[in-house]
């Protein structure tokens, strides 16, 4: 797609339910990033992928915190037995291979709301 | 560790003025890239202005410029002629190689009429 897309906009569930949230990164972009942003706060890191492998997982909070991406596109960020304070913004950004055109940016969706009851 | 720091958490200026946002960052590389992201409410994260460690001359992207200053680590923005869309959080970040971009905690400006 033209941008990096992310799946649902919004998701209200109730404490200690499970919520998968879905991260379509543009074409050909080989890195994958996901944040956490807190109300009026700052954005924290919490997974790296290059291709399908995560070199970086050193941001996940907790061992309810989970990621995955596959065919080197599509990224599922998991979360299990939600509490109230994973309520957040949760980003995800994508990058194109190193060297030629790669200007070291990163490309942002518009994130998904999780509010957690 | 990397980190970014920028010491103001909020920003006003008067429509069609100029404003700089302050941004300081510590590291050991030499080589890296320095980013200004601006997230407006709609919370999408729009790249305002890059710079690349290598490079000397400060960049500048129409009414943004920055003043990047290596051996002070230091990374200011300044937003000249201020117009109503420019207000915005704005967020600091330093990415070395393919790492992760680390972000400072944001400045808040607002645009009086």
């Amino acid at each position: 797609g033209a941008g990096v897309s992310q799946s649902p906009s919004n998701k209200v569930t109730e404490k200690g339910k499970d919520v998968e949230l879905r991260c379509d990164p543009i074409s050909g972009h080989t890195a994958l990033y996901w944040y956490r942003q807190s109300l009026g706060q700052g954005l924290e890191f919490l997974i790296y992928f290059q291709g399908n492998s995560a070199p970086d997982k050193s941001g996940l909070p907790s061992d309810r915190f989970s990621a995955e991406r596959t065919g080197g596109s599509v990224s599922t960020l998991t979360i299990q037995r939600t509490q109230q304070e994973d309520s957040a913004v949760y980003l995800c950004a994508s990058s194109s291979p190193q060297g030629g055109a790669n200007t070291g940016e990163l490309f942002f969706g518009e994130g998904s709301r999780l509010t957690v009851l | 560790a990397q980190t970014v720091t920028q010491s103001q958490p909020e920003m006003s200026v008067q429509e069609a003025e100029t404003v700089t946002l302050s941004c300081t960052y510590d590291t050991s590389e030499s080589d890296y890239y320095l980013f200004w992201y601006k997230q407006p409410p709609s919370r999408q994260m729009i790249l305002v202005i890059r710079q690349e460690a290598y490079k000397q001359q400060n960049a500048t992207e129409n009414r943004f410029s920055v003043n990047f200053q290596k051996a002070a680590k230091s990374f200011s923005l300044k937003i000249s002629d201020s117009q109503l869309g420019d207000a915005a959080m704005y967020f600091c970040a330093y990415r070395q190689g393919a790492q992760k971009l680390v972000f400072g905690q944001g400045t808040r400006l607002t645009i009086n009429p």
